[in-house]
């Protein structure tokens, strides 16, 4: 079936301005997560869905970031008045927690780029 | 709180030949997964190989293997027959098996790996 799959690819932004950026998971996978990759940094947690808990916004790191999960399947993460260190890739994946078999599966990925 | 260290910014290989690559880790949990993921330039995330902490034997998939030394902390990976293909950012995971905690992957920074003809 089909994988995770993430848009825009890329988006250039100015800064100040606000961006949304869409994530749809694998069919029937039933928890989501974002992570950021930035330059020299690693991957960072940002935000985890599961069904209709609750979401676990731990990682978020500042109010200007947000996501959402429509119908436990298409997530967007928006990012308010953009600063230039938002600039990252910005990765979904999501797992079906299915016993031991709750691999992450990753999409591709939005390079974002606040000039 | 739970750290992943890959010692190892840049690594290369020949063609053929093959290649280990490092991962220490940091946790007072017992019951735990670990992943090596591979992130080619195309950006996508690739699961590589899986390991349970509970589980003695060490996982292998087809070229790749890893050792796994749980008193020490350690999560190798090994590539045999290193191919073209194999060049890539490799990145080293943990996740916590802890009730409530959220699944979440914590990572290491990355290992580039080059392979030469």
């Amino acid at each position: 079936g089909a994988g995770v799959s993430q848009s825009p690819s890329n988006k250039v932004t100015e800064k100040g301005k606000d961006v949304e950026l869409r994530c749809d998971p694998i069919s029937g996978h039933t928890a989501l997560y974002w992570y950021r990759q930035s330059l020299g940094q690693g991957l960072e947690f940002l935000i985890y869905f599961q069904g209709n808990s609750a979401p676990d916004k731990s990682g978020l790191p500042s109010d200007r970031f947000s996501a959402e999960r429509t119908g436990g399947s298409v997530s967007t993460l928006t990012i308010q008045r953009t600063q230039q260190e938002d600039s990252a890739v910005y990765l979904c994946a999501s797992s079906s927690l299915s016993g031991a078999t709750d691999t992450q599966y990753f999409g591709p990925g939005t390079r974002l780029t606040v000039l | 709180a739970q750290t992943v260290t890959q010692s190892q910014p840049e690594m290369s290989v020949q063609e053929a030949e093959t290649v280990t690559l490092s991962c220490t880790y940091d946790t007072s949990e017992s019951d735990y997964y670990l992943f090596w993921y591979k992130q080619p330039p195309s950006r996508q995330m690739i699961l590589v190989i899986r390991q349970e902490a509970y589980k003695q034997q060490n996982a292998t998939e087809n070229r790749f293997s890893v050792n796994f030394q749980k008193a020490a902390k350690s999560f190798s990976l090994k590539i045999s027959d290193s191919q073209l293909g194999d060049a890539a950012m490799y990145f080293c995971a943990y996740r916590s098996l802890r009730a409530g905690n959220n699944r979440k992957l914590i990572w290491g920074l990355g290992t580039s790996l080059a392979v030469n003809p």
